[in-house]
């Protein structure tokens, strides 16, 4: 089973600077990364596939990058809204499918 | 508007069965493979179950294996999943998740999550 280490747990930014989240696989995932942002009380939201992939309807401050076993999510310019809990997840060579354990994102 | 809306969470004993429903709206239900991932109080993501688009292939995480049966009725637009032998550790928000064409494993659209409390 690959296992997703997200760093770090908790990251705190002022709105309008940029964010780093970083996501490491223990095995090769190739480009098969997604990353996630969850609301409290709410779904999950498909942010990035294929690694670098914006999802449908997510703003172009989103981006991901990496491939292999290191992989980063960048949001340019914090906007308000973007204050979540974000998850990395492979789909590589799955089942099984595994999720890193978040890296929440506060207001600073 | 595309849509999976869930039913059937509650509370449940040990021991105990429960079916959690999703059904879907908006797209076409046949195309897409589809999943059931889990959220226990204040913690993460665990993915639970997938399943292909026919139903002919299911395949199941270690910790549901032989409890936890996926299946979908592509005649009702909608997706099962069968709980049994309940465990307290089982209590949790479940989803019901419909993966992107092409990347199967990639979440693209989510229910709204349903509680299901194990709880003697």
């Amino acid at each position: 089973e690959v296992l997703m280490a997200q760093s770090p747990a908790t990251l705190s930014v002022s709105p309008g600077e940029r964010a780093t989240l970083s996501c490491r696989a223990s095995q090769s995932v190739g480009s098969n990364l997604a990353w996630y942002q969850q609301k409290p009380g709410q779904a999950p939201r498909l942010l990035i596939y294929g690694a670098s992939t914006r999802a449908s309807g997510i703003p172009v401050r989103f981006s991901g990058s990496g491939s292999g076993t290191e992989f980063t999510l960048t949001i340019s310019s914090l906007q308000s809204e973007d204050f979540a809990v974000y998850y990395c997840q492979h789909y590589n060579n799955w089942p099984p499918i595994t999720f890193g354990q978040g890296t929440r994102l506060d207001i600073k | 508007q595309v849509q999976l809306v869930q039913s059937g969470g509650g509370v449940v004993q040990p021991g105990r069965s429960l079916r959690l429903s999703c059904e879907a709206s908006g797209f076409s239900f046949i195309s897409y493979v589809l999943h059931w991932v889990r959220q226990a109080p204040g913690k993460g993501l665990e993915w639970l179950a997938v399943i292909s688009f026919d139903g002919g292939k299911k395949y199941y995480a270690d910790s549901v294996k032989g409890r936890f049966a996926i299946s979908r009725d592509n005649s009702k637009d909608t997706l099962y999943l069968e709980m049994n032998t309940l465990r307290p550790e089982d209590t949790a928000v479940y989803y019901c998740a419909r993966a992107v064409v092409g990347a199967d494993g990639a979440l693209d659209v989510w229910g709204q999550g349903t509680m299901v409390t194990v709880f003697s």
